[in-house]
């Protein structure tokens, strides 16, 4: 049982480039969340799904898009890097039902130069 | 809508010190209460829960308490370690509400030897 894992752990782009941020699963659960951590910022909501086939807008959507295509799988896409985007990644997932604890993956260290 | 309000950091102790984070909240319904800690370079993981009032959650010798008449969830720790330094982060999620739990913005933990 894996939990929650992230893919790649470390990235560097150069402004304009295009990359997509792997989050998988395997807890079978039905919400999965993408933030952005910066330093003094606390955690910032980027996107999230509630199930397959799902995605809504979070606190910071601006310059992301996601995809939910299979339940275990969130992708974070960003299509053309900028500067500001330089942050830490996290995704987690939940299960059904609001009031649970969300698992948290590694997280992916991104640099945009 | 929801909120979480932490004490601001860092928090400086001496190993063996006690410790205590202070943790408030709004919430229009009745939430879920989560303690989440984050060691460097690693993503955020439950340290303990509470689910109702007066629920009292604990795990690795840290304790809170729900406490629905001074809605607070105050993070306590009688002697501090070393391995202890983090961030600890508070957060709520409302069975009847939004999909988005509301995190605090963290409170980061230096203990020295």
């Amino acid at each position: 049982n894996a939990g929650v894992t992230q893919t790649p752990k470390f990235r560097v782009l150069k402004t304009g480039q295009s990359m997509t941020l792997l989050c998988a699963q395997d807890m079978n659960h039905e919400y999965m969340y993408w933030y952005r951590q910066d330093p003094g910022m606390g955690l910032r909501l980027i996107h999230y799904s509630v199930g397959e086939g799902t995605t809504a807008k979070g606190e910071v959507p601006d310059g992301y898009n996601v995809s939910r295509l299979k339940k275990q799988n969130f992708l974070l896409g960003l299509e053309s890097a900028a500067p500001s985007q330089t942050s830490v990644y996290f995704c987690a997932s939940s299960p059904s039902g609001r009031a649970h604890e969300q698992y948290f993956g590694p997280g992916t260290r991104l640099t945009v130069t | 809508g929801d909120s979480v309000t932490q004490m601001e950091g860092p928090v400086t102790l001496s190993e063996e010190a006690c410790l205590t984070i202070n943790c408030t909240y709004t919430a229009t319904g009745y939430p879920s209460l989560f303690w989440y800690v984050q060691y460097p370079g690693e993503g955020l993981q439950l340290l303990l829960k509470a689910t109702k009032a007066d629920d009292k959650g604990s795990n690795k010798g840290f304790e809170a308490t729900y406490r629905k008449e001074t809605t607070s969830f105050h993070l306590e720790k009688g002697s501090v370690q070393v391995s202890d330094s983090a961030v600890y982060f508070c957060a709520l999620s409302e069975a009847g509400g939004s999909y988005i739990p509301t995190f605090g913005r963290g409170t980061s933990l230096i203990v020295h030897p």
